[in-house]
């Protein structure tokens, strides 16, 4: 089962305009994870956030996790056309020393110049 | 710099046709490698993972197996294929330890 689901399924903005995608999840977790996925390619890692923290940047995104409410958002300031693409939650559980990820369905995001 | 190969990178096979599809890891040692499949509009699908040379751990009951005969070389196969198979294949790296993963290119499957 999808232990990430992210909302919404699709978003469709202006270049310069930000764009915000929330993910929920249902157990506990060591860290969450977001990627990005161009179409018909591989998953690119954008960044990760550990159970531990609350907000974390790299460059023109912005994570937050709420562990309470079981959340994250992912936010791209100043989007631009080649921020288009797909982009997931992914939840690493608590295993033995090892990473396993649950990836939700994912978020489309189409940035129109 | 850490590289995954995968391939094929598109493939068309006939239902009940074998598969193997192979994944290579350059610039990394002992990695875990992990194989997910993707749906068409969906995320992804754990289906394997290893944490060394021989050791497979299988997420979800299939007609697929995996198998790793060497520190860098993960394999995905199958010996006969289902319409449900087709899908987008990617396979990935992280290493030992919890952290962010590094995936391949994919290899597109179409079974026919």
């Amino acid at each position: 089962s999808q232990q990430g689901e992210e909302d919404p399924q699709a978003l469709s903005i202006q270049e310069g305009e930000n764009a915000t995608m929330n993910c929920s999840y249902k157990t506990s977790i060591n860290n969450l994870q977001w990627y990005r996925q161009n179409s018909g390619r591989g998953l690119v890692h954008l960044i990760l956030i550990r159970s531990n923290e609350r907000e974390k940047h790299s460059g023109r995104l912005r994570v937050t996790l709420d562990t309470s409410k079981k959340s994250s958002s992912l936010l791209i300031t100043a989007s631009r056309a080649a921020d288009t693409a797909s982009y997931f939650c992914a939840t690493d559980g608590k295993n033995s020393g090892y990473s396993t990820l649950t990836f939700g369905k994912g978020t489309m995001l189409l940035v129109s110049p | 710099s850490q590289t995954i190969h995968q391939w094929p990178a598109t493939l068309v096979q006939p239902v009940g046709s074998p598969l193997s599809l192979e994944c290579t890891v350059e610039g990394t040692s002992n990695p875990n490698l992990y194989w997910y499949r993707q749906a068409a509009g969906r995320g992804l699908q754990l289906l394997f993972y290893s944490v060394g040379i021989g050791q497979i751990s299988s997420e979800v009951p299939q007609n697929l197996s995996a198998s790793r005969p060497q520190d860098r070389q993960f394999i995905l196969s199958s010996k006969k294929l289902l319409l449900s198979d087709s899908g987008f294949y990617l396979c990935a790296r992280t290493d030992t330890g919890v952290g962010e993963q590094y995936f391949g290119p994919g290899t597109r499957l179409t079974v026919t």
